[in-house]
């Protein structure tokens, strides 16, 4: 049980829009603490794909966005391209557990 | 560039030991926080634990403390993750990566990996 919680699969077709929703608690996203975004591609590491407000590594196309609101942070991927298709995670500190903390990841199908 | 790289692949029994290894390079090693994150198969990312290897300041997830240690040799640049006694359930893949970003948060780069594979 992640204490980051993401939905366990997404799906769109190519040149779509997808958001993946991440929920966490007053103790981590709602206590302020940045969301950090990354992308897992097949028989890769993770990648950070987007750090705090929508800070994107060299390399990140901006058709990758992320925004929070309260407890809950999304991420956003518009002009859905086959190469989108991977493993998406958030991240984030927490307060209670003095620890980082992910997501539980969602896969994302490009149909 | 800052780059990170693991040892190989491990394929141990129950009860063995292990030790894996991270080496830093292109950037300050004694300066900067680095994490070991676990992936059981098919499964999501774990945050193990994280050291500081100038003094070797560590702190372990509550789920992982006890279970395995991290230490750091700044001679050569080299972070470890060490079981002493490995069970089946440990057969993972191990990244580790440094604590980057503004808020010193997220983690970035990562390490390719070392898949831990462990018979009962």
């Amino acid at each position: 049980q992640s204490v980051l919680t993401q939905p366990p699969s997404v799906s769109g077709a190519p040149g779509q829009r997808v958001t993946i929703s991440c929920a966490g608690t007053a103790s981590n996203i709602g206590a302020a603490y940045d969301v950090h975004w990354y992308q897992q591609l097949p028989g890769a590491a993770p990648k950070l794909l987007i750090s705090g407000y929508n800070n994107r590594p060299s390399g990140v196309p901006d058709r990758f966005s992320a925004s929070r609101s309260g407890t809950s942070a999304s991420l956003a991927i518009t002009g859905l391209q086959a190469e989108d298709e991977a493993d998406y995670y958030c991240q984030s500190y927490d307060s209670s557990l003095s620890g980082w903390v992910f997501g539980g990841g969602t896969a994302l199908t490009v149909l | 560039e800052v780059q990170l790289v693991q040892s190989g692949a491990e394929v141990k029994k129950s009860g063995e030991s292990l030790k894996i290894s991270c080496q830093g390079s292109g950037f300050s090693f004694t300066r900067t926080w680095i994490a070991w994150v676990r992936q059981m198969p098919g499964k999501g990312l774990e945050w193990m634990g994280i050291i500081y290897p100038g003094d070797s300041d560590t702190t372990y997830s509550p789920s992982f403390q006890g279970q395995v240690t991290i230490s750091a040799d700044k001679s050569t640049s080299t972070v470890y993750l060490h079981w002493n006694s490995l069970k089946a359930s440990d057969t993972a893949m191990y990244y580790c990566a440094t604590r980057s970003c503004s808020d010193l948060n997220c983690f970035d780069p990562w390490g390719q990996g070392t898949l831990v594979t462990v018979s009962s």
